[in-house]
């Protein structure tokens, strides 16, 4: 079983639809990141959380913690936000990220 | 802004070859990762180092794989000997402290073994 699984594995939208991606983890972690992964493959962190919610421009991260789920929103999508968007997670005793295989989103005009 | 930078962007090599990827970190950042993906599969941790050595490593991270800072400025991954099976995108990233900080990930090295 993997220990971070993001649902769903794909998503189309069109644009101004409120997008939602969500990450499960079986870890206790220390952080759980989300990031952007472009179609040239270049990686852009978005967000690191270890509580409650954090908010940039459209886009909206929480994490709940007892659950161990996080969510990523997007509100008003646009076509620039197509990317694979990756949730990934530090457990307490360790340095590396974990990584989930990613959502993969395409907002249509 | 500041950015992570990785050279080469486009890597191809003979398998048995050996390979250096090499990274430019945040000037200011103390933590330095390497990160691999697979063709459509998840990204995968590599290793860390911190303070001049390996702080942690993955079980892919093998004998066939070394890191340096050989300066102030420069870090990187060798494959001795690379295996059709080491084709991937490599990703560096750094951090400014460990644990609760955000890493940032360079462009990625794009490695092709034939």
């Amino acid at each position: 079983k993997n220990e971070v699984e993001q649902s769903p594995q794909n998503l189309t939208a069109q644009e101004g639809e409120f997008i939602t991606i969500n990450c499960s983890y079986s870890v206790g972690i220390s952080a759980l990141h989300w990031l952007q992964q472009h179609p040239g493959g270049g990686i852009v962190s978005l967000f690191m959380l270890s509580s409650g919610k954090k908010k940039h421009g459209r886009l909206i991260a929480t994490i709940n913690i007892q659950e161990k789920h996080s969510s990523l929103h997007i509100t008003a999508s646009h076509p620039r936000d197509s990317a694979v968007y990756i949730c990934a997670v530090r457990s307490w005793d360790t340095d590396k990220l974990i990584f989930g295989t990613g959502t993969r989103l395409q907002v249509f005009p | 802004e500041p950015e992570v930078t990785q050279t080469p962007s486009h890597q191809v090599t003979q398998m048995g070859q050996e390979v250096i990827l090499r990274c430019v970190p945040i000037s200011n950042h103390l933590y330095f990762y390497w990160y691999r993906q697979i063709l459509g599969q998840k990204v995968e941790f590599l290793v860390s180092f911190y303070n001049n050595e390996i702080s942690e490593k993955s079980e892919i991270f093998d004998d066939q794989f070394s890191v340096e800072r050989p300066d102030g400025s420069n870090f990187t991954l060798k494959i001795r000997s690379t295996k059709l099976e080491d084709s991937a995108m490599y990703f560096c990233a750094s951090s400014e402290v460990q644990l609760q900080e955000t890493q940032y990930f360079g462009p990625g090295t794009r490695l092709l073994v034939l």
